[in-house]
């Protein structure tokens, strides 16, 4: 896949603002999408996910927005707290029987208290 | 309900030596995925186990790795003679179906160093 070498694409937000963190996707054909949250030497945690015949599912305190004519996903975190400081990856997979995830790179998200 | 579990937690070798990783899933859980994460870089799978059936191999990057799952529970991965950029963090999954729309629970991964 796709590098980014040793250098994640980092947002820093306010504490109590919203962060949006996006993500573009390739593969037409994904109908299932997934967004984990990855803190310091854990391993990745699931936090919401969305179906392609859906453009937005909201949870507790976080959104995610799909854009299937774009190939686009985001996912917005109301009232960003410092425990929301982690990587956040995206990803993706078609329902072909079994789940073969494909991850995105990541984002670091900072949180400034 | 204990989660996924990984040992060791840290790992140094040296170039050329062997190394098994284990991963103790959740019980009952019947899907269980392997899968590599180097430094600032994103998830790359490497085999999939389910049930009974024949593992999904596909993403191991060469044939110094193998990885088996007994009584399809406990899995050990092994790298042959391994090299510097097998340096990661490995990381274990699993699944109660392994259907796409089922939720992976991580392990705290193994973090592989090769001297």
């Amino acid at each position: 896949g796709e590098s980014v070498g040793l250098h994640l694409p980092t947002l820093s937000v306010q504490e109590g603002d919203n962060s949006i963190i996006n993500c573009a996707y390739s593969n037409s054909a994904s109908d299932y999408f997934i967004w984990y949250k990855q803190e310091s030497g854990k391993g990745p945690q699931f936090i919401i996910d969305i179906r392609s015949n859906m453009d937005k599912r909201q949870g507790q305190r976080v959104t995610v927005l799909l854009n299937k004519t774009v190939k686009h996903l985001s996912l917005q975190i109301a009232a960003t707290q410092p425990g929301d400081s982690a990587v956040y990856f995206c990803a993706e997979n078609s329902d072909g029987g079994y789940q073969k995830v494909t991850f995105g790179i990541g984002t670091k998200l900072q949180v400034i208290p | 309900g204990a989660g996924v579990s990984q040992s060791p937690s840290n790992k140094v070798t040296e170039k050329g030596k062997d190394v098994e990783l284990r991963c103790d899933p959740i019980s009952g859980h019947t899907a269980l995925y392997w899968y590599r994460q180097s430094l600032g870089q994103g998830l790359e799978f490497l085999i999939y186990f389910q049930g009974n059936s024949a593992p999904d191999k596909s993403g191991l990057p060469s044939d110094r790795f193998s990885a088996e799952r007994t009584g399809g529970s406990v899995s050990t991965l092994t790298i042959q003679r391994t090299q510097q950029e097998d340096s990661a963090v490995y990381l274990c999954a699993s699944t109660k179906w392994g259907r796409a729309s089922d939720t992976q629970y991580f392990g705290p991964g193994t973090r592989l160093t090769v001297l």
